[in-house]
């Protein structure tokens, strides 16, 4: 059974740091083909991808954030981090990770965490 | 980058109606179309990938069409767990992106 699990801060203030994991289970991050990725969702609007790490440590990021955004991932403890720096309201979200897998071409996100709503606040 | 242009943006309907959502791409993208469903508060849950095919357990009463840049989501015959919002993504190609959303709300 897989299953994935957001958590993290649910406030922080504007020019912070934001550190988010996602700790899954039932599958692998050595296997090959395996990816963990970093979506969210302001209140209200629609689903913003935001970065991807897949099982040989190649790492996306989304085009508009990237110079903000890390992901990193420890196989061992089946966690990925995504950190993402100088926070800002704008930034105010639920943020889910999720799994994806890949092989002669993506699939789509199967697996989903419950998500986590953090707030970006003074 | 492709665009995707999803309509309606909010779709108001019975239990028992049949409703179609459209997503349309700025370029081909074959069959790699995905269609999620979302209650609120919850988590998105995968529905329909390759454009057609269901994924695991959905009722028989969802069903995607399309391939190239036109795709179609129907739901048969509204129930009331159906109410939701419906997100179209597509991943033929880096970064995967999802459309704006449709809301089904009741009539």
């Amino acid at each position: 059974q897989v299953t994935l699990r957001e958590s993290g801060p649910a406030l922080v203030k504007p020019t912070q740091t934001l550190t988010l994991t996602c700790t899954f289970s039932g599958f692998s991050l050595s296997t090959s083909g395996m990816c963990v990725s970093w979506i969210r969702q302001p209140p209200g609007k629609a689903l913003e991808w935001l970065a991807l790490i897949d099982w040989d440590d190649d790492k996306y990021y989304s085009t508009s954030l990237k110079t903000r955004l890390t992901i990193s991932k420890d196989t061992s403890k089946n966690q990925v981090v995504l950190t993402m720096t100088n926070m800002d309201p704008v930034d105010t979200a639920t943020y889910y990770c999720a799994r994806i897998q890949r092989g002669s071409g993506w699939h789509p996100f199967d697996y989903w965490g419950q998500g986590t709503l953090v707030t970006v606040s003074s | 980058v492709i665009w995707m242009t999803q309509s309606p943006s909010l779709l108001s309907a019975s239990t028992g109606d049949r409703v179609t959502i459209s997503c349309r791409m700025s370029q081909g993208i074959s069959s790699y179309l995905a269609w999620y469903q979302q209650k609120p508060g919850k988590a998105p849950e995968l529905l329909i990938y390759a454009a057609s095919t269901l994924q695991s357990g959905v009722p028989s009463r969802f069903s995607g069409s399309g391939s190239g840049t036109d795709f179609t989501l129907t739901i048969s015959c509204l129930q009331s767990e159906d109410f939701a919002t419906y997100y179209c993504q597509q991943y033929y190609s880096f970064p995967p992106l999802f459309g704006q959303g449709t809301k089904v709300e009741i009539k």
